[in-house]
């Protein structure tokens, strides 16, 4: 069966400190790929996506993910995280043009002040 | 612009006891529908999606069931609650049609079942 694997459970870093949460799924085919993150009492928000194109993919509030396919990877990075990145981040796939998407078991990331 | 309702917000419910959760969408014709469980450490899981009125897909054999009785209203129900229903349901929706690629979510229920 299809699978998303998401390395770390809980990332513990202090601000400043570089991030790279891992993404790794087990589909060969066309995927499109997401990351999303849930802050604390939020609504689940998406990050960043690709779809095609570039595999280096640039999201909201400073976050990149880049998509290596002979990994079946797409980590997700930051070069200096703040407190206010403390949240829990998914990786999904969506397999194809019709696929529902499927998730990771998600990472939590606690940034210390 | 579109939004997204669930309610209730919390929900405490004893073992055997029935389960209505409701999701809404305004801004929006024809969406995709689902629902997720998620729970703490496995992630989101796909329980039901519809592509439209009257239309349901279960991916997941369980004690839950999904009905959409109006195009932007999505429904989660159970006539009798186990313990292991416990936990946080995630409505989502997404552009109509086969290259529906990102879901919106709404912002929850939380449910204990006692």
């Amino acid at each position: 069966a299809q699978s998303v694997s998401q390395h770390n459970h809980h990332v513990i870093l202090s601000e400043a400190a570089s991030l790279e949460l891992g993404c790794n799924y087990s589909y060969g085919g066309t995927v499109n790929l997401f990351w999303y993150v849930q802050y604390p009492g939020q609504h689940l928000q998406l990050l960043l996506k690709y779809f095609s194109g570039d595999p280096l993919v640039k999201g909201i509030k400073g976050f990149e993910a880049e998509f290596i396919k002979s990994k079946f990877s797409f980590n997700l990075r930051k070069p200096s995280v703040q407190w206010s990145d403390t949240a829990e981040y998914f990786c999904a796939v969506k397999k194809g043009s019709q696929g529902n998407l499927i998730f990771g078991k998600g990472t939590k990331l606690s940034v210390k002040p | 612009s579109q939004t997204i309702h669930q309610w209730p917000a919390t929900l405490v419910q004893p073992v055997g006891s029935p389960l209505s959760l409701e999701c809404t969408v305004e801004g929006t014709s024809n969406p995709n529908l689902y629902w997720y469980r998620q729970a703490a450490g496995r992630g989101l899981q796909l329980l039901f999606y519809s592509v439209g009125i009257g239309q349901i897909s279960s991916e997941v054999p369980q004690n839950l069931s999904a009905s959409r009785p109006q195009d932007r209203q999505f429904i989660l129900s159970s006539k009798k609650l186990l313990l292991s229903d416990s936990g946080f349901y995630l409505c989502a929706w997404s552009v109509d049609g086969a290259y529906a690629y990102e879901q919106y979510f709404g912002p929850g229920t939380r449910l204990t079942v006692t």
